[in-house]
């Protein structure tokens, strides 16, 4: 089945403790991104990658870092979360980029207290 | 800063009726415009999408109405159901890789 994970779906962290969301998508697609939904905000994008060893910054990258090794997996990294980036967290990916149909993983609910 | 603004924030709409939901952008950059849907708990999937070259898409009940020179575009719900109820977003993107979105609108279906 086509399909793009997350983990962990759900997680409850403290301020400035390390911590990987990772995402993995078994499509073959060469560009992945990451997204923030917050109320009121819709979604916005925190970085995206147009292919392995290439990626960019979205709308809202402070405070994140991305890397992309292999072509299937695209993990989100906060080295020092901060209570604001409490949030709903989706990643997606697609063919070849924004304008192409993206497929969105279940999200990530994350909470820094 | 929303690149895309999108309104309303919700709608009510019964059975069988027409939401409509409206979008505006001022980047005249931008190349595509799809609309995605998201039911709770899931994540976003695409609806419907066109490009500015034309100035309405249908798929079944759902239709995209482009006007490039206001820079607006809608979403038409023909013919509503409760199925329908869910989150709707609209979108723009100009270099094929940055996606940005609007706000979302929260379309409830009264049965």
């Amino acid at each position: 089945e086509a399909q793009v994970t997350q983990n962990p779906r759900y997680l409850i962290t403290v301020t400035g403790k390390k911590l990987t969301v990772t995402c993995s998508q078994n499509m073959n697609h060469e560009y992945m991104s990451w997204y923030r939904q917050d109320p009121g905000l819709g979604l916005r994008q925190i970085y995206y990658s147009m292919n392995v060893e290439v990626t960019d910054k979205g709308d809202v990258p402070e405070g994140y870092k991305v890397s992309r090794k292999e072509k299937r997996n695209f993990p989100l990294i906060l080295e020092s979360p901060s209570p604001n980036q409490t949030s709903l967290y989706f990643c997606a990916s697609s063919y070849r980029g924004g304008a192409y149909e993206q497929y969105f993983g279940p999200g990530t609910r994350l909470t820094v207290t | 800063q929303q690149q895309v603004k999108q309104s309303p924030q919700s709608l009510i709409v019964q059975k069988g009726g027409i939401s409509i939901i409206n979008c505006a952008y001022e980047n005249t950059a931008f190349d595509y415009f799809p609309w995605y849907q998201q039911f709770p708990g899931k994540g976003p999937a695409l609806l419907i999408a066109i490009r500015p070259d034309v100035s309405e898409k249908k798929e079944g009940r759902f239709t995209i109405s482009f006007n490039k020179s206001a820079k607006q575009f809608s979403l038409h719900i023909m013919d509503s159901q409760p199925g329908d109820s869910a989150t709707y977003f609209c979108a723009a993107t100009f270099n094929d890789y940055k996606l940005s979105f609007g706000a979302g609108t929260t379309v409830t279906v009264r049965a």
